[in-house]
């Protein structure tokens, strides 16, 4: 199975600031045929689903704000949010969909 | 507007059974392929099983539920359901059902608000 490692596992960050999330994967998650990073970030809130942000490790997906990106290829990867916000604060999975079984990082709550 | 509605947890003793069920409105579910992930009380995220949409039917699990649970979809009734037998302690969680995002199926991109399985004496 591809292990996701999650750095660090929580940081606190004062609003308007950058918050900087990284994870590493113990395989290659790059397709060479396509050229893609098989990465997703999701956001979690307290009580509530996890909310899908990124896919193919930069790809926002549709209506997620632009102060998140996704960087990274390969093994290591990075979730940053520039201008922290106050609805930010949660916890942020990554997901590799590369093969299965598809795994998940362990998880890093920010704060504020 | 997408909405995903789970049902059937609930507290089952070790060895028992469960049907969770999935309604979908909002989408055309047939063209979706759709997954339940699940989530341990205070734990992370776990993906436990994907079907394809209905136009070339593909199953996944994760190794720990094979031969124990069961992913089926009804598109005539969008519906999902995974049917879990032999329920042991670790598959206490909320179970999420999931669908897959159109251009990447693997992913997750909408979420329903889970329902949550106690298995316990």
């Amino acid at each position: 199975d591809i292990v996701l490692t999650q750095s660090p596992d929580s940081l606190t960050v004062s609003q308007g600031e950058r918050a900087t999330i990284n994870c590493k994967s113990s395989q290659n998650i790059l397709y060479n045929s396509n050229n893609k990073n098989y990465l997703a970030w999701y956001q979690q809130k307290s009580g509530q689903p996890p909310k899908l942000l990124i896919s193919w490790a930069s790809t926002r997906d549709s209506g997620v704000p632009d102060r998140f990106s996704g960087t990274g290829s390969g093994t290591d990867f990075t979730l940053t949010i520039s201008s922290l916000q106050a609805e930010d604060v949660a916890v942020y999975y990554c997901q590799q969909y590369y093969s299965t079984p598809w795994t998940f990082g362990q998880g890093t709550k920010v704060e504020i | 507007e997408v909405h995903l509605v789970e049902s059937g947890g609930g507290l089952v003793q070790p060895g028992g059974s469960l049907r969770l069920s999935c309604a979908v409105s909002g989408f055309t579910f047939s063209i979706y392929s759709m997954s339940w992930v699940r989530q341990a009380p205070g734990k992370g995220l776990e993906w436990v099983s994907y079907i394809s949409s209905s136009s070339r039917t593909i199953i996944y699990y994760t190794e720990s539920v094979k031969g124990r649970f069961t992913i089926s979809r009804d598109d005539a009734k969008n519906s999902l359901y995974l049917q879990m037998n032999s329920l042991r302690g670790d598959d206490t969680a909320v179970y999420y059902c999931v669908r897959g995002l159109l251009t990447a199926d693997r992913t997750f991109d909408r979420w329903g608000q889970g329902t949550l399985v106690i298995v316990s004496s």
